[in-house]
């Protein structure tokens, strides 16, 4: 059971680059979330799902979109890469049921952008 | 929306001591509060929860306390351990918003031999 995988792991993109993060999870899960890991800052969401077809905007979605076609896969795509989006990217897959919620996290992926 | 404090950012102590690190919340109707433990190069892990309707869980060496009326809730860890040490993060959520966990800023625990 591979749980929720993210790649790449590591990535650098000049400014101005697109480039898409991948995330899937195999849980069947409904919730699906990224968020941004920042010095200081605790992790912050960006765009978050509650099903297939289904998104919606977090606390800092600018710069960024997201798709949810199946309810395994939850890309994140960086438009216009810019330095401000140098951080660490978690992919988080959560389950609701009956009251039972945890966040299972991927492993990240480190993004520079020069 | 939510707004979660946590204190302190860096939190030392010797092998075999207790650490305490603290969390505040700010919407009233979080009702849902785990901890998650980050190990360097990994995602976080949870470790701990509790829900609004109690108010204290204990899972062997860990415990959380939530103090409603003030919106605050804590994880102690006694007897630690080197293990212990990672980055530890609180966060708070509301019933049917499952993928929109608010976090704390972190607290990076250093158990010291």
């Amino acid at each position: 059971n591979a749980g929720v995988t993210q790649t790449p792991k590591f990535q650098v993109l000049k400014t101005g680059q697109s480039m898409t993060l991948q995330c899937a999870q195999d849980m069947n899960h409904e919730y699906m979330s990224w968020y941004r890991q920042d010095p200081g800052m605790g992790l912050r969401l960006i765009h978050y799902s509650v099903g297939a077809g289904i998104t919606d905007q977090g606390e800092v979605p600018n710069g960024y979109n997201v798709s949810r076609s199946t309810t395994e896969d939850f890309p994140l795509r960086l438009l216009s890469a810019a330095p401000s989006q140098t951080s660490v990217y978690f992919c988080a897959s959560t389950s609701d049921r009956r009251g039972n919620t945890e966040a299972f996290f991927g492993q990240g992926t480190r993004l520079t952008v020069v | 929306g939510e707004n979660v404090e946590q204190h302190p950012s860096t939190l030392s102590v010797q092998e075999g001591d207790s650490a305490v690190i603290k969390c505040t919340y700010s919407d009233s109707a979080s009702n849902y509060f785990p901890w998650y433990k980050q190990e360097l190069g990994k995602g976080p892990q949870l470790i701990i929860d509790i829900r609004s309707n109690v108010g204290e869980k204990k899972d062997q060496r860990i415990a959380v306390t939530l103090n409603k009326t003030a919106k605050h809730f804590s994880l102690h860890i006694t007897e630690t351990q080197p293990e212990d040490s990672a980055v530890y993060f609180c966060a708070a959520i509301r019933s049917g918003t499952a993928s929109k966990l608010t976090f704390g800023t972190g607290t990076r625990l250093q158990v010291t031999l």
